[in-house]
């Protein structure tokens, strides 16, 4: 089945640095994908739905300057946290969508990011 | 506007006895429906979906979910747990607008040895 791949899985660093978070689509093309951030003990909020070769789309309340989303090919899109603090402590979660708009997403196993 | 409600936060069940995972929609369409399971630290992995085709869906590992318009349902069933059942399970429901997908708050499922 369809696979998607993010990495890195866990990510630990000093507040105020930049954090790139990568999500591929392993065997099959996806023009878009989906950012989202999970706390603890709670439900997925999309973020941002990332589109390729365009400008992403944010949810309200998303900063587009904090959470910088690049798409440039059918099999990747990046998160970059500028300037992570402890506050952007959570679970990303990538997702690929497949062909028409009732298909299942196919998501990542996450990336657990912790800003000391 | 879509949504989904799931009705317990936690639910728990003894090992070999049945599963019951509540959810309700509201769609403004007539909806596609999900059921993801996610383990510790873990990604989400499709159950089953239900896409207006039959309205009983069969999902992996015995799962089973039945899509009932009339009482706006979209629960998800197990005969029998197991303990490797044992993660927390979301309903989603997707915007055919906007191909958004919304998530339910979740349902932890502990399975009782």
């Amino acid at each position: 089945g369809a696979v998607v791949s993010q990495h890195p899985s866990w990510v630990i660093c000093k507040s105020g640095t930049s954090v790139k978070i990568e999500c591929r689509s392993l065997d099959f093309q996806a023009t878009t994908m989906f950012w989202y951030r999970q706390f603890p003990k709670q439900s997925l909020m999309l973020m941002a739905t990332s589109n390729e070769g365009s400008k992403a789309t944010y949810e309200q309340g998303v900063e587009k300057d904090k959470f910088l989303i690049n798409h440039a090919s059918l099999t990747l899109s990046t998160l970059t946290v500028t300037s992570a603090h402890p506050e952007d402590s959570s679970f990303y979660i990538c997702s690929a969508g497949e062909g028409n708009s009732n298909q299942p997403q196919h998501f990542g196993d996450g990336t657990r990011l912790s800003i000391l | 506007a879509q949504s989904v409600t799931q009705l317990d936060s936690h639910v728990s069940v003894s090992e070999g006895t049945p599963v019951l995972l509540r959810c309700n929609y509201s769609s403004s369409y007539s909806p596609s429906l999900f059921w993801y399971v996610q383990h510790p630290n873990k990604g989400l992995q499709l159950l089953l979906k239900y896409t207006s085709a039959a309205t009983l869906v069969k999902g992996i590992n015995g799962f089973e979910a039945e899509f009932k318009k009339s009482e706006t349902s979209f629960h998800l069933t197990k005969p029998s747990a197991h303990m490797s059942d044992a993660a927390e399970y979301f309903c989603v429901v997707l915007s055919y607008n906007f191909n958004k997908f919304y998530f339910g708050s979740g349902t932890k499922l502990n399975v009782k040895p």
